[in-house]
């Protein structure tokens, strides 16, 4: 198996653009998660899928960030207008249900200039 | 509310020194727990886990016990390498059977040769 795939792996833009940031899960896990990483914050889970559906989305920070997931593997995030402060390292996640272990993917590194 | 709290770091050892992280958790009902450790550049990965009191986890040389009456699941090594530098995350799961982890604040441990 590939593992959980994300892309782009760096990403750079300059504030005000749209970033849009892709995950494909393992083949067979029914659950989704994103998460974002940085120094000051650690590790916050933003959003999580279960079967395609959002079941929790507390943690998104703002309106600015939307996520969606149109079928069983392909998710997206998305960030419009992005900000300086949004400069993470996103993961994304995939798993059974019910098993509580996460796979993760290798993350994508957004800077936003 | 459930969460994890962990040993602070960074923690610097000698190879070959014992390793010890300690993790406490709050959480109403029986949570699995795990360990994750993250390698420079890389996502998550699961380390081991244990999914009810006294079982131990074990991998890699690491263990990790689920101890209820203390609440607690500390991770341990008998002699550790230079590649076991990295970030190590302790995580309960929802004991309500939701599908979010907690995870601490993850400890960075640098092993010196």
């Amino acid at each position: 198996d590939a593992g959980v795939i994300q892309s782009p792996r760096h990403e750079v833009t300059e504030m005000g653009q749209e970033v849009t940031l892709r995950c494909k899960p393992i083949s067979g896990h029914n659950s989704l998660f994103w998460y974002r990483q940085t120094m000051m914050r650690g590790l916050e889970l933003l959003i999580y899928f279960n079967n395609n559906v959002p079941i929790d989305d507390s943690g998104m920070p703002e309106d600015r960030f939307s996520a969606k997931m149109p079928n069983a593997s392909f998710s997206t995030l998305k960030i419009q207008p992005s900000e300086p402060r949004d400069s993470a390292v996103y993961f994304c996640a995939s798993s059974q249900l019910f098993t509580g272990e996460q796979f993760f993917g290798p993350g994508t590194r957004l800077t936003v200039l | 509310g459930n969460s994890v709290t962990q040993m602070e770091g960074p923690v610097t050892l000698s190879e070959e020194a014992f390793l010890t992280i300690n993790c406490t958790y709050t959480a109403t009902g029986y949570p699995s727990l795990f360990w994750y450790v993250q390698y420079p550049g890389e996502g998550l990965q699961l380390l081991l886990k244990a999914t009810k009191a006294d079982d131990k986890g074990s991998n890699k040389g690491f263990e990790a016990t689920y101890r209820k009456e203390t609440t607690s699941f500390h991770l341990e090594k008998g002699s550790v390498q230079v590649s076991d530098s990295a970030v190590y995350f302790c995580a309960l799961s929802d004991p309500q059977g939701a599908q979010k982890l907690v995870f601490g604040q993850g400890t960075r441990l640098t092993i010196n040769p």
